[in-house]
């Protein structure tokens, strides 16, 4: 089955600053990819997909991740952060058939942003 | 956006009761539901997948007698921890799902065994 790894547990920056999110999936011939955000006592909201196409994807709040296939990435990107997206990000991935469309989620990561 | 609720928010109980989660779509009909189960700063883990009118699938080593999985209308589905113990404390997540890649989540359920 495919999984993804998020190689950092949290990331500190201060508030204008960009910020990276890194994200690696296991190799398949086709994947479909996620990026999900977690407010405190929320659900998760979807940021953006990518399931074919252009290889930027561009989603809510100012998020941008980019597919890449050779290096089997889907890192999130912000240019400019801002307090309210304090926030656990997390990184999906589905393979159907084979899942139903269900996700196999990343670890997580703790994005905390500081004045 | 589409709301998906869960009820209880938290709920404690005693080890060896049993506990129901209700996991309902507000605005939009759903035949298939998921349920994960999260550990402290861990990833949601998929536990089983709930279709309507139909058996759950479960993932590979959960036990379906012991999470019992109920999709009894399009809006609804509901998860019975069975004779819960200590290590069953978790949090839970639903989601439902709208469409070919669009699935909503549910706020979690947080379980604690006493």
């Amino acid at each position: 089955a495919q999984s993804v790894t998020q190689l950092d547990s949290q990331v500190p920056v201060f508030e204008e600053a960009p910020v990276e999110l890194r994200c690696n999936y296991s190799s398949s011939v086709s994947v479909y990819l996620f990026w999900y955000v977690q407010y405190p006592n929320q659900g998760l909201q979807l940021l953006l997909k990518y399931l074919s196409g252009s290889t930027l994807v561009k989603g809510i709040n100012g998020f941008e991740a980019e597919f890449n296939k050779s290096q089997t990435s889907f890192h999130l990107r912000k240019p400019s952060v801002h307090i309210s997206d304090t926030a656990e990000y997390f990184c999906a991935v589905s393979d159907p058939p084979n899942s139903g469309y269900a996700l196999n989620f990343g670890k997580g990561t703790s994005l905390l942003v500081t004045p | 956006g589409a709301v998906v609720s869960q009820h209880p928010s938290r709920v404690i109980c005693k080890s060896g009761t049993s506990v129901k989660i209700e996991c309902r779509s507000l605005d939009f009909q759903a035949t298939t539901m998921f349920w994960y189960r999260q550990f402290p700063k861990q990833s949601l883990m998929l536990m089983a997948t709930s279709n309507e009118g139909s058996k759950a699938t479960y993932e590979q080593g959960v036990e379906k007698d012991k999470f019992l999985i109920n999709h009894a209308s399009l809006t609804l589905s509901t998860l019975t921890v069975t004779s819960a113990h200590p290590e069953d404390s978790s949090f839970y997540i639903c989601s439902a799902r709208a469409g070919e890649w669009t699935q909503y989540f549910g706020p979690g359920t947080r379980l604690l065994v006493l």
